[in-house]
């Protein structure tokens, strides 16, 4: 069975400056998607950035970009330039195909980013 | 606006209650996720429904069901309400990531 898990409950990073948020991931599949998603205190969850399996390079969005490690089932994501509107959690993502033709989403338990002025 | 309008926003009821969350997912997508997030919690799946059949079953009580009806729009229906059912609820539809709505914020009171 695949599992998302982020060993990260809380982190901390200083206005202006970068941190990386850890996320493993188990799967004996080869072909699936990755995500970051991020739910500030209004809660609405937005997605971040997504990277494709089959894709060797990092995906990058503006501030966000991924260290995705396919090897080694690991999928960080690294914000730069850290603002106080980055204050959130962050839930990483595992989504396969079923064989039904849909797909299955895996959630982590989520980290919680707290930006320092 | 993520294009997953989901209503209400806020609802507030009495234990023992039932009640009826509605989706309607991004115009084109055919499936409908619904999952629960109690007060800083991860989000549990609960059901997955595509274009009207129920294709996945997560965490989901017996006293919950859903369904999906042709117009793709989704409903969960919460019955014999308990405190600890207290939570914000999510839809999401899929394309080529989640896209969520905004949650059905409940209060079991």
């Amino acid at each position: 069975a695949q599992t998302v898990t982020q060993s990260q409950p809380e982190m901390s990073v200083q206005e202006a400056e970068t941190v990386t948020l850890s996320c493993t991931y188990d799967t004996s599949e080869s072909d699936y998607y990755l995500f970051w998603y991020k739910q500030p205190p209004s809660r609405q969850m937005i997605l971040v950035i997504r990277q494709e399996a089959y894709k060797q390079q990092n995906a990058t969005e503006n501030r966000f970009s991924v260290n995705f490690q396919k090897a080694a089932k690991s999928f960080s994501l690294k914000i730069s330039d850290s603002q106080l509107g980055d204050a959130a959690m962050y839930f990483c993502a595992y989504r396969r195909m079923t064989s039904g033709g849909t797909y299955k989403y895996i959630f982590g338990t989520g980290t919680r980013l707290k930006v320092l002025a | 606006d993520s294009g997953v309008t989901q209503t209400p926003k806020h609802l507030i009821t009495a234990t023992g209650q039932r009640v009826t969350l509605r989706c309607s997912p991004r115009s084109g997508d055919l499936s409908v996720y619904w999952y629960q997030q109690s007060l800083d919690q991860g989000l549990q799946f609960l059901i997955h429904y595509y274009n009207g059949e129920e294709r996945a079953k997560g965490n989901i009580l017996e006293r919950f069901s859903a369904q999906q009806f042709p117009d793709l729009h989704s409903e969960l229906n919460l019955s014999s309400l308990e405190l600890g059912d207290s939570a914000l609820y999510f839809c999401a539809s899929s394309g080529r990531g989640y896209t969520f709505g905004s949650g059905t914020r409940l209060t079991v009171v």
